[in-house]
């Protein structure tokens, strides 16, 4: 079975500091992963995904992620935190042989403080 | 322009009523989806449907149903079976194909008064 893990439901940072936001997997098949983004009231939005082109992934807004086959992560990182990146950000993972389920982490919702 | 079109945004219900939220989308994407958000559990599916007529049961479908009877329409219906049906829900669509991305509505709020 697929899960997603997400450590830290929360997480603060300043404002031009690093973000890192984690996520770990858990697949019996190589994966798909994905992060999306959710602002309050809002559905959410694809940030970048992971398709194995390229273990580093560039996605909008300066994020990036980068797959470890080794460590089963996917984690989120952008160099410098704005205040608008202020928002709940969600891991993602669905079955390279099977690919009608997504299955969700729980969130982790990102303050920055000025 | 494209997308996902979910209504209503908010909801209030009685216990003992069914609720029907809608989805609609444009994109022509085959693949159509329901999740339930509740705070600090992430999203969790209720129903997907892969092409017209057809549809398989999520994680919690008990208290839930569905239909898809054109390939742009996904509509929820909440029972009153369901339990616990405040919370807010969300439909997202998906292109054919291994890697496609998921595209969200705006997502609907029902609250059971």
């Amino acid at each position: 079975a697929q899960s997603v893990t997400q450590l830290g439901s929360h997480v603060s940072v300043s404002e031009g500091a690093l973000v890192l936001l984690r996520c770990n997997y858990s697949s019996s098949v190589p994966p798909y992963l994905f992060w999306y983004v959710q602002y309050p009231n809002q559905g959410l939005q694809l940030l970048l995904k992971y398709t194995s082109a390229a273990t580093l992934v560039k996605g909008i807004n300066g994020f990036e992620a980068e797959f470890k086959k080794s460590e089963t992560s996917f984690h989120l990182t952008k160099p410098s935190a704005h205040m608008s990146d202020a928002a709940e950000y969600f891991c993602a993972v669905t079955r390279k042989t099977s690919y009608d389920k997504v299955i969700f982490g729980p969130g982790t919702s990102l303050s920055v403080i000025p | 322009d494209g997308g996902i079109t979910q209504s209503p945004k908010y909801l209030f219900r009685k216990e003992g009523q069914n609720v029907t939220l809608s989805c609609e989308q444009n994109l022509n994407h085959d693949a159509m989806y329901w999740y339930r958000q509740d705070p600090g559990q992430g999203l969790r599916l209720i129903y997907y449907s892969q092409i017209v007529n057809d549809f398989q049961k999520g994680d919690i479908a008990e208290g839930y149903s569905v239909s898809r009877e054109k390939k742009e329409s996904f509509p929820l219906t909440v029972t009153s079976a369901q339990k616990n049906p405040t919370a807010f829900y969300l439909c997202a669509s998906r292109k054919t194909g291994r890697t496609g991305e998921l595209f969200f509505g705006e997502g609907s709020r029902l609250t059971v008064l």
